[in-house]
């Protein structure tokens, strides 16, 4: 069985840029999820989605912005990027709320 | 505002020997506590995970031990291996689904 998949694996931009990060979830998971993982730190959250609606937002400005899709598929876009904005991007899903959170391989941002 | 606290933040253990991380949360709310284990360039894995009912479970290796009253849980890694080398996330779920990470234990095990 496929896990979640996240896409690219790496990325590098230059600041100013826009960047849109995308997210397949385990086959029947209907929640979707994103953090961010700077070096030496534990993700932090950004945005749940559920059945394509936005369930929660963490504290990110914004130029942070998701949605879902109808095949429960997600993508996470950041404008303006900022060189704090280098970091794991991580994807995480679920079969719905409050149950186990399956994490992608995560996509590595860059901003130079 | 850290809501889930780990320690510590590095640890190094014989092979064979036990590893423990401990963690504390603020949040009575937290209805879920699980912990993931990460390799360099690997997203998290969750490893175990326990509701707050419960005082202690195990799998394998591996046992998480809850204590509801002083709001603190840990886990202990039995018979340490050198491929259980890696970073180790205490989290804790609340109500609106979203997961709290403590800041990582980097696990060592010397061969």
């Amino acid at each position: 069985d496929a896990g979640v998949t996240q896409s690219p694996t790496h990325l590098i931009k230059t600041r100013g840029q826009q960047v849109t990060l995308r997210c397949s979830p385990i086959s029947g998971h209907k929640s979707v999820s994103w953090y961010q993982q700077v070096l030496g730190q534990g993700p932090q959250f950004i945005f749940q989605y559920y059945e394509k609606e936005e369930r929660g937002r963490g504290n990110f400005p914004d130029r942070f912005s998701a949605r879902q899709f109808p095949n429960y598929s997600s993508e996470l876009n950041v404008n303006a990027l900022l060189l704090g904005d280098s970091a794991l991007y991580l994807c995480a899903s679920s079969l719905g709320v409050g149950v186990e959170a399956f994490f992608g391989q995560g996509t590595r941002l860059t901003v130079v | 505002q850290q809501q889930v606290k780990q320690s510590p933040q590095s640890l190094i253990v014989q092979k064979g020997g036990i590893s423990i991380i401990n963690c504390a949360y603020e949040n009575t709310a937290f209805d879920y506590f699980p912990w993931y284990q990460q390799f360099p360039g690997k997203g998290p894995a969750l490893l175990i995970a326990i509701r707050p009912d419960v005082s202690e479970k195990k799998e394998g290796r591996f046992t998480i031990s809850f204590n509801k009253s002083a709001k603190q849980f840990s886990l202990h890694i039995m018979d340490s291996q050198p491929g259980d080398s890696a970073t180790y996330f205490c989290a804790a779920k609340d109500r609106d689904d979203k997961i709290i990470f403590g800041k990582g234990t980097r696990l060592h095990i010397l061969p």
